[in-house]
């Protein structure tokens, strides 16, 4: 079945780095889009940006273009999203979500979520 | 990009109440839209995809309608495994949105 896993909580200095992993099983790794969505404490969902394993591409949100970097290793089947100049605000679960290659396609399946604390 | 507002923010109901939440989108979306339900401490799981298309193992409770800017989820009958937090989403855009989110909590 498919399953979407992902690395274990962190906790960061403001201003430093952090990298999460989505280990992606069940299915063709090329076949997909690798999405990163993040939710603030008590807060709703904010797509930040994907990576197209196939094309070797990623696109960001435009609030996040600059200090996030989404890449994938093929030959792992794995996903990363890391954020640099960390910064309270950047505190949340951050989610990694699969979709199928292609225009107009949903989120189907999520990793568990990384909590990602930023804290002096 | 594509705002999504949803209403009400928070929902209080009774078990086997007919509950309704609505999705607006700033701009023609045309049936690019996804409903998901999320419990505390748990991943998102998509419920609807394209406005009204049931995902499989999605109890037929659960509706979708609408279509441009318009959108509605229903529960025909609440039941309790139900209350969450659910969330639309716009993917007709090649930048996605989320609404806010509504909680339905019991009443």
């Amino acid at each position: 079945q498919v399953q979407l896993v992902q690395s274990g909580a962190e906790v960061k200095k403001p201003g430093s780095s952090v990298k999460v992993s989505c280990k992606a099983s069940g299915g063709t790794f090329s076949s997909y889009t690798f999405n990163w969505v993040r939710q603030a404490p008590g807060q709703g969902l904010e797509w930040v940006g994907r990576t197209i394993p196939i094309l070797g591409i990623a696109n960001y949100a435009q609030k996040f273009q600059g200090r996030v970097t989404i890449t994938a290793d093929k030959s792992t089947s794995t996903a990363y999203m890391e954020v640099t100049s960390l910064r309270s605000e950047d505190t949340a679960v951050y989610f990694c979500a699969r979709s199928f290659f292609g225009d107009h396609v949903p989120l189907d399946y999520w990793g568990q979520g990384t909590l990602v604390t930023v804290s002096p | 990009d594509i705002q999504m507002t949803q209403s009400p923010s928070t929902l209080s109901a009774s078990v086997g109440d007919r509950v309704t939440i609505t999705c607006r989108a700033s701009q023609n979306i045309n049936t690019w839209l996804a409903w998901y339900q999320q419990k505390p401490g748990k991943a998102p799981e998509l419920l609807i995809q394209k406005a009204f298309s049931l995902e499989s193992g999605v109890p037929s409770r659960f509706s979708g309608s609408g279509s441009g800017t318009e959108f509605t989820l229903t529960i025909s009958s609440l039941q309790p495994d139900d209350f969450a937090t659910y969330y639309c989403q716009q993917y007709d855009s090649y930048y996605p949105t989320f609404g806010q989110g509504t909680r339905v909590e019991i009443k």
